[in-house]
């Protein structure tokens, strides 16, 4: 089982530059959620969406864009790179509400700005 | 808001001695609590969880919970540490309604394991 696919697994980007941190999940899952992680930090929220066609922001959405068209798809777009923006990125994705759905995280994008 | 406080960033064991990773938890409600592992490179993998059910949550690879109402706290604990088990542990709660919950990570707890 694939469970959640995160593409790159490493990225080095300009300052200024755009990308696309791809993730997908193939256990029809309706939750997803963007996470960055940083040291001494644990993760914090970018984006989340229980759904197709919905999506809301978490706790650090700046800078950071989301949409979801599918439900297997929910991809991560910068759209002007920060080095304040260097972290690792972690997709999840659960069956339900996270309280009583485990969440299942890809192996995460390490991602350098510079 | 809801918080969780981690209060050790470090933690070294000798194998086969006891567990003990402390995370303390703040809510105005009556929370569910997680624990998630992280092994090198790898994503987050749920240990247990608390969802108001028995105060003593058993999870995966024999690890346990307590849950305390009165010390506001959601200890790990494992009785014999393995190699294997060198990792990071997050302690985690939830925060917001039903159908919108997020999870709020604690900053973790480096769990070292020396032969």
């Amino acid at each position: 089982n694939a469970g959640v696919t995160q593409t790159p697994k490493f990225q080095v980007l300009k300052t200024g530059q755009s990308m696309t941190l791809q993730c997908a999940q193939d256990m029809n899952h309706e939750y997803m959620s963007w996470y960055r992680q940083d040291p001494g930090m644990g993760l914090r929220l970018i984006h989340y969406s229980v759904g197709a066609g919905i999506t809301d922001q978490g706790e650090v959405p700046n800078g950071y864009n989301v949409s979801r068209s599918t439900t297997e798809d929910f991809p991560l777009r910068l759209l002007s790179a920060a080095p304040s923006q260097t972290s690792v990125y972690f997709c999840a994705s659960s069956a339900g509400p996270t309280r009583f759905q485990p969440q299942h995280f890809g192996d995460g994008t390490r991602l350098s700005i510079l | 808001a809801q918080s969780v406080t981690q209060l050790d960033s470090h933690v070294s064991v000798s194998e086969g001695t006891p567990v003990l990773l402390r995370c303390n938890y703040s809510s105005s409600y009556s929370p569910s609590l997680f624990w998630y592992v992280q092994h090198p490179n790898k994503g987050l993998q749920l240990l247990l969880k608390y969802t108001s059910a028995a105060t003593l949550v058993k999870g995966i690879n024999g690890f346990e919970a307590e849950f305390k109402k009165s010390e506001t706290s959601f200890h790990l604990t494992k009785p014999s540490a393995h190699m294997s088990d060198a990792a990071e542990y997050f302690c985690v709660v939830t925060e917001g309604s039903y159908n919108t919950d997020k999870l709020i990570f604690g900053t973790g707890t480096r769990l070292q394991v020396f032969p």
